[in-house]
């Protein structure tokens, strides 16, 4: 299985500010997605993290407030910007590896809280 | 709307019994279901997933069980053993391969030593 590190693990942020949360892959990695868990809640897919063009975000997420990055196989960013309290949540990176199982595999998630 | 749902938010069960985790779905075009553990601090790891063209799927003391006419799934552990305390997560997938899951709010674990 794949390693996977983000950074940062936490942090608290003021409210109109940005943040840009990297996750790092062990191995190469055929796709890469974040996701969303607001407290309470299940964990939402934000949007797929296609490696040289333009993520593919689903329904209710916008590029302009999560422009997503990946410049190659191990490495992604999301960045979730003017940030207001309601996007205090943890982020998760995911992958599926090159075997193309049937499996995501997750990083450990980065906890963010906006005042 | 709540596609896949785990109606019991937390489950306490005594250390070598049977744990019993339950989830509904309302999309009958899922076909494809898994279950993630949940550590405190740590990302959701894979434990099992099943098919729709099966009923069960087995692996070691793990087991996902898969009624398709009630749109209900539920993943039997035994024996409980206190390292299985964790949120349980289930999630569902309208294809195998798009890797598009629907995740339920999850059910805590805790078995009693």
């Amino acid at each position: 299985s794949a390693v996977i590190s983000q950074k940062p693990s936490r942090d608290i942020c003021q409210r109109g500010t940005s943040l840009t949360i990297q996750c790092q892959v062990d191995s190469q990695v055929t796709m890469m997605f974040w996701y969303r868990q607001q407290p309470g809640q299940s964990l939402t897919l934000i949007a797929t993290a296609n490696q040289g063009s333009e993520a593919t975000y689903e329904s209710g997420f916008v590029i302009d407030k999560f422009p997503i990055s990946r410049p190659n196989l191990t490495f992604s960013t999301l960045t979730v910007s003017n940030m207001s309290p309601e996007d205090s949540s943890i982020y998760l990176c995911s992958v599926v590896g090159q075997l193309s199982t049937d499996t995501q595999y997750f990083g450990p998630g980065t906890r963010l809280t906006v005042l | 709307d709540q596609q896949v749902k785990q109606n019991s938010p937390s489950l306490s069960v005594q250390e070598g019994r049977i744990s019993i985790l339950n989830c509904d779905y309302t999309n009958s075009m899922f076909d494809y279901f898994l279950w993630y553990k949940k550590y405190p601090a740590e990302g959701p790891t894979f434990l099992i997933s099943i098919s729709s063209i099966k009923d069960k799927n087995e692996d070691g003391r793990f087991t996902v069980f898969l009624n398709k006419s009630a749109k209900h799934l539920s993943l039997h552990i035994v024996p409980s053993q206190p390292g299985d305390s964790a949120v349980y997560f289930c999630a569902a997938s309208v294809e195998s391969g798009t890797y598009k899951y629907i995740f339920g709010t999850g059910t805590r674990l805790k078995v009693l030593a």
